[in-house]
């Protein structure tokens, strides 16, 4: 089943910091999160674990939540290259992830 | 550099006429994914390989085939393409399977446009 990622997009200024949520209604494993640029492949940026881990990719953290099946993703102090749209894959007790809609950051100068 | 390479990265085809798209990756991975992913869309599932071993996803339509004829190569089959199919298809690796706690690797998509 299809995580629920929200918001659907956001607009932000360089320096800006912003939030994107992924939940799921199954009880998960793992949460992948992905950055993919307009005509191009997704890029993976990070893997949580359950344990509620937290992780980071240079000013780009997430949180996991196992309980509440949530995990979060936050951009700090953004730049312009942050912009693109962000996926979150998660993964249950089988072989595949499973991605919400996206969330289409725009970062403006 | 390792990476997934796929061939196209355009391909314009006719309605009713197959097509075959190529994905080759260079990381000596054990799972390869093929994904559909249409605009402003999540990438859908549309099978997997482990090894040798063909998973096709229930509710991926018969005109899909993939084939694997060794670790490197994968090849996604439209037998006769329909309008609805025209779509950007992902390649991915993964070294294995288990828990969705595996890493995906994506190549940088074949666009389909179908006349």
């Amino acid at each position: 089943q299809q995580p629920v990622q929200s918001p659907q997009a956001v607009i932000l200024r360089e320096g800006e910091d912003a939030v994107i949520n992924c939940s799921s209604s199954k009880a998960l494993y793992s949460v992948h999160w992905y950055r993919q640029k307009h005509g191009e492949a997704p890029v993976f940026l990070m893997i949580l674990l359950k344990g509620g881990e937290q992780k980071g990719h240079e000013k780009i953290s997430a949180s996991f939540n196992e309980k509440k099946q949530q995990s979060s993703l936050y951009l700090t102090a953004s730049q312009l290259s942050y912009s693109g749209t962000y996926f979150c894959g998660t993964g249950s007790n089988d072989y595949k992830l499973s991605f919400g809609a996206g969330t289409t950051v725009t970062v403006r100068a | 550099d390792a990476m997934v390479i796929q061939n196209p990265r355009y391909q314009v085809t006719q309605f009713g006429k197959p097509v075959t798209l190529s994905c080759s990756q260079t990381l000596n991975h054990n799972v390869m994914y093929w994904y559909q992913q249409k605009s402003s869309q999540a990438p859908k599932l549309l099978f997997h390989y482990y090894d040798k071993d063909f998973n096709n996803e229930a509710d991926t339509p018969d005109n899909f085939q993939s084939r694997r004829p060794n670790t490197s190569f994968c090849f996604l089959d439209i037998r006769s393409p329909g309008l609805g199919d025209a779509a950007m298809y992902l390649c991915a690796t993964s070294r294995d399977l288990g828990g969705g706690n595996n890493e995906q690797f994506f190549g940088p998509g074949t666009r389909l446009t179908v006349l």
